[in-house]
């Protein structure tokens, strides 16, 4: 398996714009996690799946930010309208939930810059 | 929520041991975690421990669980200049919640 597949790697947008983040996560993984890493706050969890069913989305910071998990291939993350502070990099990452140890894998992120 | 803090830096000379600490407020984790990143990358799994567990060694890394003070370490021995990274410590939590802390920018110098 190619691990976990984000794209795109890097995203210019101006304000107001629609940006769309998406992430193919480990074959056969049942979690799936959407994560924001800034240096102001760190890494925050925004929102995670089990079985493509959004289980916690309290960790999404408006209602500009939605995110989707059509099947157990796929999810985006849409911020609607972008702002300057949604720039971070975003990070999505699967897992196991049956694993011994659960173990997380990341994908490289999307570095995304809102100007 | 789950509070997960960690000290921002450290700085150690080659050679000497590095011990990163976390301190957590949810004692229900089943798992403990610590992760490295590099930068432009990623985040990797270095290693865990089971709540019921006091210590876990594997060859450089040495974790240790303080249920009680709700208290996680890493300690790094012969700390080597690749293992310059930002370290963070994570917990599952109800529904396998993954929870990372603030992150630990570990530098190595010569």
């Amino acid at each position: 398996d190619a691990g976990v597949i984000q794209s795109p790697r890097h995203e210019v947008t101006e304000m107001g714009q629609e940006v769309t983040l998406r992430c193919k996560p480990i074959s056969g993984h049942d979690y799936l996690f959407w994560y924001r890493q800034t240096m102001m706050r760190g890494l925050e969890l925004l929102i995670y799946f089990n079985n493509n069913v959004p289980i916690d989305d309290s960790g999404m910071p408006e209602d500009r930010f939605s995110a989707k998990m059509p099947n157990a291939s796929f999810s985006t993350l849409k911020i609607q309208p972008s702002e300057p502070r949604d720039s971070a990099v975003y990070f999505c990452a699967s897992s196991l939930g049956a694993s011994q140890d659960r173990e997380a894998f990341f994908g490289q992120g999307t570095r995304l810059t809102v100007v | 929520g789950e509070d997960v803090e960690q000290s921002l830096f450290l700085s150690v000379r080659e050679g000497d041991s590095s011990v990163i600490n976390c301190t957590y407020t949810d004692s229900s984790s089943t798992y403990l975690y610590w992760y490295k990143q590099e930068p432009g990358a990623g985040l990797q799994l270095l290693t865990y421990i089971f709540s019921n567990m006091d210590m876990k060694q594997d060859q450089r890394l040495t974790v240790l669980l303080n249920k009680k003070d709700k208290h996680l370490s890493l300690r790094i021995a012969d700390t080597q200049t690749g293992d310059s990274a930002i370290y963070f410590c994570a917990l599952t939590g109800g529904g396998n919640k993954l929870t990372f802390g603030t992150g630990t920018q570990l530098k190595v110098e010569l």
